[in-house]
């Protein structure tokens, strides 16, 4: 049964930082990775997916590697915003296992 | 409409009452899929439609969950017989459906909170 495992499970930074979100999966077989964003009462909003081929996607500060091999997804934040507080999950698989997220708290 | 659309976004059901919860997709996206978030956890998977066809039910956690999508396009998630540990966020998502096993990018609705009292 495939597992999901996010750490750190919640993280603090001033304004401006560089950070590194971690994501671990047990079965390597999958066919893509989704980082999605969730605040506050609210959906999750879609982040990056990352297809099983490929090892990395990057939107604007946001850049998300895989490396199945290894079972192991990381999602890097370029210098840090107050807005980009949230919640930050990851899910594998066409089901989409999720993990239980990282929450990030960024201060101006 | 541009998203997905659930309704109602908030409800609070008597322990025993049977509730429906309603998503709308986004349209033309083949795969349609429901979660349940308790709070402070990830969502957890509940049940995946591609089209009409109920694909993967095993995640529904009793008997008392059904969820069904006839035309392929609207799903409706029941419960019948709430029970408080029943209470939490169903989130619904749905995708393109892409070929060779994969859904591609899926996009989530706000939610339905439910509240058994």
């Amino acid at each position: 049964k495939q597992e999901v495992t996010q750490i750190p499970a919640a993280l603090s930074v001033p304004e401006g930082e560089n950070l590194v979100l971690n994501c671990s999966f047990t079965d390597s077989a999958i066919y893509n990775l989704q980082w999605f964003r969730q605040d506050p009462g609210k959906g999750l909003t879609s982040l990056l997916l990352i297809q099983s081929s490929q090892r990395e996607q990057t939107s604007g500060r946001l850049n998300a590697s895989l490396d199945k091999s290894s079972g192991r997804s990381t999602l890097y934040i370029a210098a840090s915003q107050p807005g980009d507080s949230a919640t930050y999950l990851c899910a594998v698989g066409t089901a989409l296992i999720f993990g239980k997220g990282t929450t990030l708290s960024v201060s101006s | 409409g541009a998203g997905v659309s659930q309704s109602p976004r908030y409800k609070v059901a008597k322990r025993g009452q049977d509730v429906a919860l309603r998503c709308d997709p986004i349209s033309g996206h083949v795969s349609l899929f429901w979660y349940q978030q308790a709070l402070g956890q990830g969502p957890e998977f509940l049940t995946y439609f591609q089209n009409e066809a109920q694909l993967d039910k095993s995640g529904l956690p009793s008997d008392r969950f059904f969820a069904e999508r006839p035309e392929g396009s609207v799903s409706t998630l029941k419960i019948q017989r709430t029970q408080q540990e029943d209470s939490a966020v169903y989130l619904c998502a749905s995708s393109l459906g892409l070929a060779g096993g994969t859904t591609g990018e899926l996009f989530f609705g706000e939610g339905s909170r439910l509240t058994v009292l």
